[in-house]
């Protein structure tokens, strides 16, 4: 029979809190960083990127911060709401291979009521 | 645009028989990825083409497995024979290695169910 199943770690906030969502990656040599949403049936839509260059770059209500000394990436969304529950995932991309993105297990945010 | 476009969007067949996914990238983009996406693996890579040329095929699994991208605006991946275990949602993406952001565009994916 099949193992188990992976587990989706799993944020829980309440409508109008901040949201962050963590991100441990794996190539100390990935050049390039990008956060996905994916909703129920849908396929992963691009939020935000990050270059390796940088530690942290700012959309519309969203944050990405980049720590590469521990190899950590962090998505926050401000004012969380209805619409933001979703999974999220990181991806990484290392310049030498291509366009070969690797994704993470990815976050079952839940936005509370 | 429309966007990535896939077919079908769900696809039941029974173990042993052939399935063809099919694929239309954003049209433009010179990258086309194929992704499978499980409770049990996440999202992996299967195979990506670069301009119709098929440039890393490691993540696919097996033989059973094949892609094509005869032209810039169709591809197929397919399945011969399917098993239970092929049982996932397949996912296409493209992009445009010039845009800023390397984003990878995805489809709605195929909900593949192999009995």
């Amino acid at each position: 029979g099949e193992s188990v199943g992976l587990h989706l770690p799993t944020l829980s906030v309440q409508e109008g809190d901040n949201s962050i969502i963590n991100c441990a990656y794996s190539n100390s040599a990935s050049d390039y960083f990008i956060w996905y949403k994916q909703e129920s049936g849908k396929g992963p839509q691009f939020i935000i990127d990050i270059r390796s260059n940088m530690d942290k770059r700012q959309g519309q209500r969203v944050t990405v911060l980049l720590n590469k000394t521990v190899k950590h990436l962090s998505l926050q969304i401000a004012a969380t709401q209805p619409g933001d529950s979703a999974v999220y995932f990181c991806a990484e991309i290392w310049a030498n291979y291509g366009q070969n993105f690797v994704f993470g297990p990815g976050t079952r945010l839940s936005v509370l009521p | 645009d429309a966007g990535v476009i896939q077919s079908p969007r769900h696809e039941v067949t029974e173990m042993g028989q052939e399935v063809t996914l099919r694929c239309k990238p954003i049209s433009g983009h010179d990258y086309l990825f194929w992704y499978r996406q499980t409770m049990m693996r996440g999202l992996e890579l299967l195979i990506y083409f670069n301009n119709n040329v098929p440039i890393d095929d490691s993540g696919m699994p097996e033989d059973r497995f094949s892609a094509k991208m005869p032209n810039a605006s169709f591809s197929t991946l397919k399945i011969q024979p399917s098993e239970p275990r092929d049982s996932a949602v397949y996912f296409c993406a493209s992009s445009f290695l010039a845009s800023p952001s390397n984003e990878q565009f995805f489809g709605p994916g195929t909900r593949l169910t192999v009995l």
